[in-house]
């Protein structure tokens, strides 16, 4: 079956640090990957969409100089965090889609920023 | 009995009995529905997916039921054991596009 592997699982960093978290499609080559946040007993939030080449697409409210996505081939999408700050504290995960194989998720990131 | 949190409505159940989750979704256009379980500090886990042309499917010991009149989804876990605990998520979707998380119901099965 597709899996999709992120890392790091968690991370610690300090205010005011850059943290990248990675995403890899491992079995299958994904036109699109997307990445969510999701706080505490709340549900997955859309982040941004992006597709392999082209910029990534933001959801409204999302700022895209402060969460920078790259998606430099169809296995792999990274999503940095700049200038962190502990209200960006949350699990972030991202999923992997090719249209014939519906939506892979990766095992979640959970930032802690202190 | 079912209940609702501070963000995340329970349903609690003993160990054995069927369960049921409810979803009301949001865009009559979605022609694609999945449900999810996620455990504590994992990602999504697929169970089951519809389309819109279907109104029932039927998995292992999962069946979602689809009601596009009034835009619900339903998800029936039979004999449900206490490795179903989890959080369930509903999700939308239009061809393919970006899908739609629901709010979530947590699970809870009691040995």
């Amino acid at each position: 079956g597709a899996v999709v592997s992120q890392h790091p699982s968690r991370v610690i960093c300090k205010s005011g640090t850059s943290v990248k978290i990675e995403c890899r499609s491992l079995d299958f080559q994904a036109t699109t990957m997307f990445w969510y946040r999701q706080f505490p007993k709340q549900s997955l939030m859309l982040m941004a969409t992006s597709n392999e080449g082209s910029k990534a697409t933001y959801e409204q409210g999302v700022e895209k100089d402060k969460f920078l996505i790259n998606h430099a081939s169809l296995t792999l999408s990274t999503l940095t965090v700049t200038s962190a700050h502990p209200e960006d504290s949350s699990f972030y995960i991202c999923s992997a889609s090719m249209e014939t194989r519906g939506y892979t998720f990766g095992s979640g990131t959970r930032l802690t920023v202190v | 009995g079912e209940s609702v949190g501070l963000h995340l409505p329970t349903l609690s159940v003993q160990e054995g009995d069927n369960s049921i989750i409810n979803c009301a979704y949001s865009n009559s256009a979605s022609d694609y529905f999945i449900w999810y379980k996620q455990e504590s500090g994992k990602g999504p886990q697929f169970i089951i997916d519809i389309r819109s042309n279907m109104d029932k499917r039927q998995g292992q010991r999962v069946t979602v039921l689809l009601n596009k009149t009034v835009k619900h989804l339903s998800l029936q876990i039979a004999a449900t054991q206490p490795g179903d605990s989890a959080v369930y998520f509903c999700a939308e979707n239009i061809g393919y596009s970006t899908l739609t998380f629901g709010k979530g119901t947590m699970l809870l099965v009691s040995p």
